[in-house]
């Protein structure tokens, strides 16, 4: 069974700091594909990336930089220099080859001016 | 824009009452998939269609029922509905599931609020 855990519920940092959401996930697929979805106050689910099995290579766009590890089955997404427009429900989600999203219960960022 | 259109937006209902909830996939994609994300249960996955058939299920109660019609658009139906069924409900389509390089595009979602 696959399992996405993000332990952190709620974030609360001041505009220009640096935040780090974390993402572990359990699957004993070899192939499988991670994301990450932004789901701002308006509700829609935003996709920010996708990141296969077999690519642990860290990416980075603009200010958000994702560090995939999987050693420690770890997905974590990190955004610089923080703004209140960032302020959103961020979702990390699972898929074995793409039949369906796993997600993990969120975390809610909030950044204050 | 995600190209994935959901309809209507809102929707308000009794309980005991059916509803239906449509989803057009982006232009090409093959493969719709539902979600549910309510307050208790999170973002859980309902039902996937490919091309018109059903593809997996996920937990989507015996009164939830979906399908695929042959211009790729699908209909969510929801009845004897319960205060309960009251959630946000996400249509996502990809090109063809399971293939690498794809990723599920999500409707706007249609709240459903039961009463």
């Amino acid at each position: 069974a696959q399992k996405v855990t993000q332990a952190q519920t709620e974030i609360s940092v001041v505009e220009k700091e640096d935040v780090t959401l974390d993402c572990v996930y359990e699957t004993r697929d070899t192939t499988y594909y991670l994301f990450w979805y932004k789901q701002p106050p308006s509700g829609e689910l935003v996709f920010l990336i996708r990141r296969n099995s077999f690519d642990e290579q860290n990416e980075i766009s603009g200010r958000y930089s994702w560090n995939f590890q999987k050693s420690t089955s770890s997905f974590n997404f990190t955004i610089t220099a923080s703004q209140v427009v960032d302020s959103a429900v961020y979702f990390c989600a699972l898929s074995p080859g793409f039949q369906k999203l796993v997600f993990g219960t969120g975390t809610r960022l909030l950044v204050s001016p | 824009d995600s190209g994935v259109t959901q309809t209507p937006k809102h929707l308000i209902t009794a309980t005991g009452q059916r509803v239906t909830l449509r989803c057009s996939p982006r232009s090409g994609d093959l493969s719709v998939y539902w979600y549910q994300q309510s307050l208790d249960q999170g973002l859980q996955f309902l039902i996937q269609y490919y091309n018109g058939e059903e593809r997996a299920k996920g937990n989507i109660l015996e009164r939830f029922s979906a399908q695929q019609f042959p211009d790729l658009h699908s209909e969510l139906n929801l009845s004897s509905l319960e205060l309960g069924d009251s959630a946000l409900y996400f249509c996502a389509s990809s090109v063809v599931p399971g293939a690498p390089n794809t990723e599920a595009f999500f409707g706007q979602g249609t709240r459903l609020t039961v009463v």
